[in-house]
């Protein structure tokens, strides 16, 4: 089993629609990230979380300690929102930081 | 401010060769990490560099090396190269070590070993 799961894997949605990837981990953690990879191979960092939730624009991230799980949404999801989204987490502070990443969430919305 | 800059942007050596990869942080940044992508591994952590030095190492052979200038600018170099060396590598910088820093991660270099 991976240390970070993501799921859906892959994810279909009309324009407008509301959007939601979840990602689930079994590690101890100091903070939790949000990628996204557009074809090409950049990868633009979208939110840091350690607890609670932020917002930006049409964006929503949200993180559950306890649960250990967190979710990103996207509100009124437009065609330029397809993208790979790709959970990350950072533990190991104490012995040297490190990212463990998810598979990525392939989200692609028609118009 | 210029982004975080890697080159070259794509490479092909041919298996046995040994490559080296650049990645020139932002300025101010001074903590660079590495990552491997492949399409069966998914993203994959290599290094991280702060102040000149390794600060931890992800599960790869030692063919796989880096290091970091006193201008927080990094290398990475593998030697000995093998097919299954070709990836996406990402360099990402961060402006210093700990959790409240978060990362901005460059463009890549896309290395195909034939």
């Amino acid at each position: 089993k991976n240390e970070v799961e993501q799921s859906p894997q892959n994810l279909t949605a009309q324009e407008g629609e509301f959007i939601t990837i979840n990602c689930s981990y079994s590690v101890g953690i100091s903070a939790l990230h949000w990628l996204q990879q557009h074809p090409g191979g950049g990868i633009v960092s979208l939110f840091m979380l350690s607890s609670g939730k932020k917002k930006h624009g049409r964006l929503i991230a949200t993180i559950n300690i306890q649960e250990k799980h967190s979710s990103l949404h996207i509100t009124a999801s437009h065609p330029r929102d397809s993208a790979v989204y790709i959970c990350a987490v950072r533990s190991g502070e104490t012995s040297g930081s490190r990212l463990t990443f998810g598979e990525g969430t392939q989200l692609t919305v028609n118009p | 401010k210029a982004g975080v800059t890697q080159t070259p942007r794509y490479l092909i050596k041919t298996r046995g060769q040994q490559v080296t990869l650049s990645c020139s942080p932002i300025s101010g940044h001074r903590s660079v990490s590495w990552y491997q992508q492949t399409p069966g591994q998914g993203l994959q952590f290599l290094f991280e560099y702060f102040s000149e030095t390794q600060r931890n190492k992800g599960n790869f052979p030692g063919r796989f090396s880096g290091r970091q200038f006193s201008n927080s600018r990094s290398e990475m170099n593998v030697s000995t190269l093998e097919l299954g060396d070709s990836a996406l590598y990402l360099c990402a910088s961060s402006l210093s070590r700990g959790r409240r820093y978060g990362y901005t991660f460059g463009s890549g270099t896309r290395l195909t070993v034939v």
